[in-house]
């Protein structure tokens, strides 16, 4: 079974760049979730979706950051314009056991210069 | 709010010793679910095990085990056996109910083990 797929994997992009990632879920779980990852600040919460629909947004930095799930297979994080200080890995999990283990993918590195 | 908080942050075992990585939490939720994770220098964020707060015995997957004491608010994890490629780090999750998926997991600031040969 094919398991939480990201894309780009690593991202390379200029300060005022928009930058995209992309999540592809496990087929069958309904709940996504988007994390940052940083030395400073460690794994940080920024959204998270129930059944396509946004259910907590308060961990997204600044209104820079956005996010969508179109439907049940695909979610896009979206920074606009990107800062230096996002820098980090991203990552999206995905859950659909009872027990609420979340299921990662393996990371967005993202450098902005 | 709920908190992890893992005061190693760094810890070294002997290859086939066992180690225990601590974890403590806080919340006021009366069902929860605690979770291990691990995360090697590749990057990638492996589940290790779960244990949920109403669960009357500790959990165990293979060489992991679950300490789990309710009244004190800890979640160690047991690694038995040490292994060279248990080198990684080690981060310790929650969530806000216990037994029922859809919720996130806060994570704490992990302890990064090396096993030495």
């Amino acid at each position: 079974d094919a398991g939480v797929i990201q894309s780009p994997r690593h991202e390379v992009t200029e300060m005022g760049q928009e930058v995209t990632l992309r999540c592809k879920p496990i087929s069958g779980h309904n709940s996504l979730f988007w994390y940052r990852q940083t030395m400073m600040r460690g794994l940080e919460l920024l959204i998270y979706f129930n059944n396509n629909v946004p259910i907590d947004d308060s961990g997204m930095p600044e209104d820079r950051f956005s996010a969508k799930m179109p439907n049940a297979s695909f979610s896009t994080l979206k920074i606009q314009p990107s800062e230096p200080r996002d820098s980090a890995v991203y990552f999206c999990a995905s859950s659909g056991g009872a027990d609420g283990e979340l299921f990662f993918g393996e990371g967005s590195r993202l450098t902005v210069l | 709010a709920q908190k992890i908080t893992q005061t190693q942050p760094g810890m070294f075992v002997q290859e086939k010793e066992a180690v225990t990585l601590d974890c403590t939490y806080d919340t006021s939720d009366p069902s929860y679910g605690l979770f291990w994770y691990k995360q090697p220098s590749s990057g990638e964020m492996i589940f290790l095990i779960y244990q949920g707060s109403y669960d009357q015995q500790n959990a165990t997957e293979g060489r992991y085990s679950l300490n789990f004491q309710k009244a004190r608010k800890s979640a160690n994890l047991v690694i038995s056996a040490s292994q060279l490629g248990d080198s990684a780090m080690y981060f310790c999750a929650m969530s806000a109910a216990s037994h029922s998926g859809n919720t996130p997991l806060v994570f704490g600031k992990g302890t990064r083990l090396s096993v030495i040969a």
